[in-house]
């Protein structure tokens, strides 16, 4: 039982570029959400999924685009990269319940230059 | 809009001494509290939920509707409780954490 498993774990981008971060789960959740984790900022939701096929905005969702076409699957785009997304992304899954944990994942570490 | 709000980003204090890190919430519905903490170099893990009215590694968190409050303590600080603690509120479906607070304890 992996839990939840992002890939990759680092990558460095130019301005303008595009990349897909993947978030996978193998305990059968509902719930996906992707969170940038900046210093001092804590961590902002930037979207979530309650199940497969829908997808909801959060906090910070500019810039960033996601898919969940599979349960277990859960994808940040980003279309054209800028240096303010420079951050540290988790994704983190749940049961649905608001009682239940999230499980995170080991994070992300994204630089735009 | 739920808001949760952590008022220290740093709280120092020496091995041995009582902490108490503070977490304020603005949810209007019934809130669900969770303490979460991320170790160096390590993913977030939970740490606290209000409704299991538990305590692990020594610490407690009490949920007070009247100051809108779920403080997280531990009597006795110990080096390895250094990490940075966050607060969460699922709300409705949504997770929102406070922005963080770091505990150093020192030697």
């Amino acid at each position: 039982n992996a839990g939840v498993t992002q890939t990759p774990k680092f990558r460095v981008l130019k301005t303008g570029q595009s990349m897909t971060l993947l978030c996978a789960q193998d305990m059968n959740h509902e719930y996906m959400y992707w969170y940038r984790q900046d210093p001092g900022m804590g961590l902002r939701l930037i979207h979530y999924s309650v199940g497969e096929g829908t997808t909801a905005k959060g906090e910070v969702p500019d810039g960033y685009n996601v898919s969940r076409l599979k349960k277990q699957n859960f994808l940040l785009g980003l279309e054209s990269a800028a240096p303010s997304q420079t951050s540290v992304y988790f994704c983190a899954s749940r049961p649905a319940g608001s009682n239940s944990p999230l499980h995170f994942g080991n994070g992300t570490r994204l630089t735009v230059t | 809009a739920q808001r949760v709000t952590q008022p220290e980003k740093l709280l120092s204090v020496f091995k041995g001494a009582p902490v108490e890190l503070k977490c304020n919430y603005s949810y209007s519905g019934s809130p669900e509290l969770f303490w979460y903490v991320q170790y160096s170099r390590q993913r977030l893990q939970l740490l606290l939920r209000h409704i299991s009215r538990e305590s692990i590694k020594g610490f407690t968190a009490d949920l007070n509707k009247g100051e809108t409050s779920f403080h997280l303590k531990k009597p006795f600080a110990q080096e390895e409780d250094s990490a940075m603690y966050y607060c969460a509120d699922t709300g409705f479906q949504k997770l929102v954490f406070g922005t963080g607070t770091r505990l150093l304890v020192s030697p």
